[in-house]
């Protein structure tokens, strides 16, 4: 079945410092690739998304890579502020179904 | 921001108790979920709706049951509240394109003590 793993948090950066989060995929056909955030006591809602292998998902100056060859679509983002704190999801949609599976969720904390 | 309402917001109820939790969308999209959020598990699926009427099970579904007699109302209902049963619930609705996101609601904390 679908899977997704990603890192382990918290994740606690400085602010303006270099974020990764390592997103690994399990999955039948060529899945869809999310990624959600969920700031403090608020529902999910959608960071960026990649439809197909090669495509870069980017928006707020985040961006994640759609890498089939390593099922792979890690979040980046270059100089992180203390407003990008949430939570990170990982998440996929695959085949005709409307299912999405969700990682675990990485805990940001940015300090200033 | 997708209309999506859930109600109540936050909920303490006792064992052995029913509970019902709504969720009203005003987007008229075909696809409603309910998922649990609990720390280190992320978001699992409880059941979902691919139209009026029509529901499946997800990964977590037992205990729970779920109805929709309108597009725009999706209820979980938890028969017999147990104590393993709190958690964060989130409803998520989706218009059905393969690519599309899933839109979801604030949320309500279930506390069962």
């Amino acid at each position: 079945g679908n899977s997704v793993t990603q890192m382990e948090g918290p994740v606690t950066l400085s602010e303006e410092a270099f974020l990764t989060i390592n997103c690994t995929y399990t999955a039948t056909g060529y899945p869809s690739l999310f990624w959600y955030v969920q700031y403090p006591g608020e529902g999910l809602q959608l960071l960026l998304k990649a439809t197909k292998a090669d495509d870069k998902g980017s928006n707020k100056g985040f961006e994640a890579t759609y890498r089939k060859e390593t099922t792979s679509f890690h979040l980046e983002k270059g100089s992180v502020q203390v407003s990008d704190s949430a939570v990170y999801f990982c998440a996929l949609k695959s085949g005709g179904y409307q299912k999405v599976t969700f990682g675990t969720g990485t805990k940001l904390q940015v300090i200033p | 921001d997708a209309g999506i309402t859930q109600s109540p917001r936050h909920k303490v109820t006792e064992t052995g108790t029913p509970v019902t939790l709504r969720c009203h969308q005003t987007e008229n999209h075909r696809y409603m979920y309910w998922y649990r959020q609990d720390p280190g598990h992320g978001l699992r699926l409880i059941h979902y709706s691919y139209g009026v009427k029509d529901t499946d099970k997800g990964e977590v579904s037992d205990g729970y049951s779920v109805s929709r007699s309108k597009t725009e109302d999706f209820l979980l209902t938890l028969e017999s509240a147990t104590s393993s049963q709190t958690s964060v619930y989130f409803c998520a609705i989706s218009d059905g394109t393969s690519a599309i996101e899933q839109y979801f609601g604030p949320g309500t904390r279930l506390t069962v003590t």
